[in-house]
């Protein structure tokens, strides 16, 4: 079993749609879980970053880490075209722990 | 604010000859420092770190050596490229204490021929 599993997709919504992106994990002492956008050709780029279970609001996004069952979550809001990226989740054991162990990322399109 | 730079862009390069790519930070002092391979379909691998000038820690034993001469300066260099060595290179910077996750360059694209 890997480490961290993620649907590669493609996923493809309508513009303004509620997207779900999800990522399972088999590593019960992971403790801080990232979510990273990466548009084609570019180095991802931070959206979200979580310790321990709960929710987490950053505008049109939301971070959901559910420990119990080693599952987190990243929903998008009225999704735009600009949303359209590969979405990446990463997740390390502790603090000053310097590996952070990476999904293959989910490629999402929002269609106009 | 911390800015990540890497370069070139993209590179393409016959089998065997040496590589050498650069990445520095700005606006902060004493990162640690991170270069990443990114394949299609197989995600993000950790090739090195450093957490200080002169110190590098190796994750995947290979064909790739990682230098860092001066705080924010990284570089990752080969003597002679394998067709197994394209992909997308990336480095990543994150603070000293490690409590901060890393945030990543706008990387470099590795072609060998």
């Amino acid at each position: 079993q890997k480490e961290v599993e993620q649907d590669p997709g493609p996923l493809s919504v309508p513009e303004g749609a509620i997207v779900s992106l999800n990522c399972t994990y088999s590593n019960s002492a992971f403790q801080y879980f990232m979510w990273y956008r990466q548009y084609s050709r570019k180095g991802p780029e931070l959206l979200m970053y979580t310790y321990s279970s709960g929710n987490k609001e950053d505008g049109r996004f939301t971070a959901q880490v559910d420990k119990s069952s080693k599952y987190i979550s990243l929903f998008i809001r009225d999704s735009q075209p600009s949303d359209s990226a590969t979405y990446l989740c990463a997740m390390r054991l502790r603090a000053g722990s310097y590996q952070l162990t990476f999904g293959k990322g989910t490629k999402l399109s929002v269609i106009p | 604010s911390q800015t990540i730079h890497q370069w070139p862009a993209t590179l393409v390069q016959p089998v065997g000859s040496p590589l050498s790519l650069e990445c520095t930070v700005e606006g902060t002092s004493n990162p640690n420092l991170y270069w990443y391979r990114q394949a299609a379909g197989r995600g993000l691998q950790l090739l090195f770190y450093s957490v200080g000038i002169g110190q590098i820690s190796s994750e995947v034993p290979q064909n790739l050596s990682a230098s860092r001469p001066q705080d924010r300066q990284f570089i990752l260099s080969s003597k002679k490229l394998l067709l197994s060595d394209s992909g997308f290179y990336l480095c990543a910077w994150s603070m000293a204490s490690g409590k901060e996750t890393q945030y990543f360059g706008p990387g470099t694209r590795l072609l060998v021929l």
